[in-house]
């Protein structure tokens, strides 16, 4: 009854490293997001995957690379971390793909990823 | 593009009480669902309730209550005979199906921290 799994769910980085945030769902879901929440802000919508293949942009997407590697696992990639990317992560995952009619949006969220950038 | 408005950032309530939560939220479609999202200290995104936008009758869930009103836009929380596990932060999500291509996802509101009296 695993869900949705987030790694790590703490990380501290040196401005300027790098580092991959993995996730996988194991409820065969079409859809697949990333999010960072940030007091104040809620939750911003940084890439997200309709289905497996795609990925497109969301709200702030800017130093930030993503990888839908198969319909289970959609990771996020932080090329080069800066003090303003430090938020909590969150992967989710839902399991409409698109198309009107199909409206049932509801996410499955992992625990978040904590990272701190110094 | 969509945008959610939660005017509330925190709240308290007595245990036992009711209280009820605000969002509005700016749409261009006429078919959506809108969900009710609790984080509590865990981090973990519980969803607490969901509406289908083409029903009229305000969905319920055991002591959760919502009060649409399609036409203003507004999609409150009412949460009867409060308890201490209440105690959380919640956010309001519209779906939206039709954001830059065929996929379906979610726009968070800034977020309401409730916190529960004894």
């Amino acid at each position: 009854n695993a869900g949705v799994t987030q790694t790590p769910k703490f990380q501290v980085l040196k401005t300027g490293q790098s580092m991959t945030l993995q996730c996988a769902q194991d409820m065969n879901h079409n859809s697949m997001y990333w999010y960072r929440q940030d007091p104040g802000m809620g939750l911003r919508l940084i890439y997200y995957s309709a289905s497996e293949g795609t990925t497109d942009k969301g709200e702030v997407p800017n130093g930030y690379n993503v990888s839908r590697l198969n319909k289970r696992e959609f990771s996020l990639r932080l090329e080069s971390a800066a003090p303003s990317q430090t938020s909590v992560y969150f992967c989710a995952s839902s399991p409409r793909g698109g198309g009107l009619g199909r409206m049932n949006t509801e996410a499955f969220f992992g625990q978040g990823t904590r990272l701190t950038v110094v | 593009a969509q945008t959610v408005t939660q005017s509330q950032p925190e709240m308290s309530v007595q245990e036992a009480e009711t209280v009820t939560l605000s969002c509005t939220y700016d749409t261009s479609e006429s078919n959506y669902y809108l969900f009710w999202y609790k984080q509590p200290p865990s981090r973990q995104m519980i969803l607490v309730i969901r509406q289908e936008a083409y029903k009229q009758q305000n969905a319920t869930e055991n002591r959760f209550s919502v009060n649409f009103q399609k036409a203003a836009k507004s999609f409150s929380l009412k949460i009867s005979d409060s308890q201490l596990g209440d105690t959380a932060m919640y956010f309001c999500a519209p779906g939206s199906s039709n954001y830059g291509g065929a996929t379906n996802k979610l726009i968070f509101g800034t977020g309401t921290l409730l916190a529960v009296q004894p």
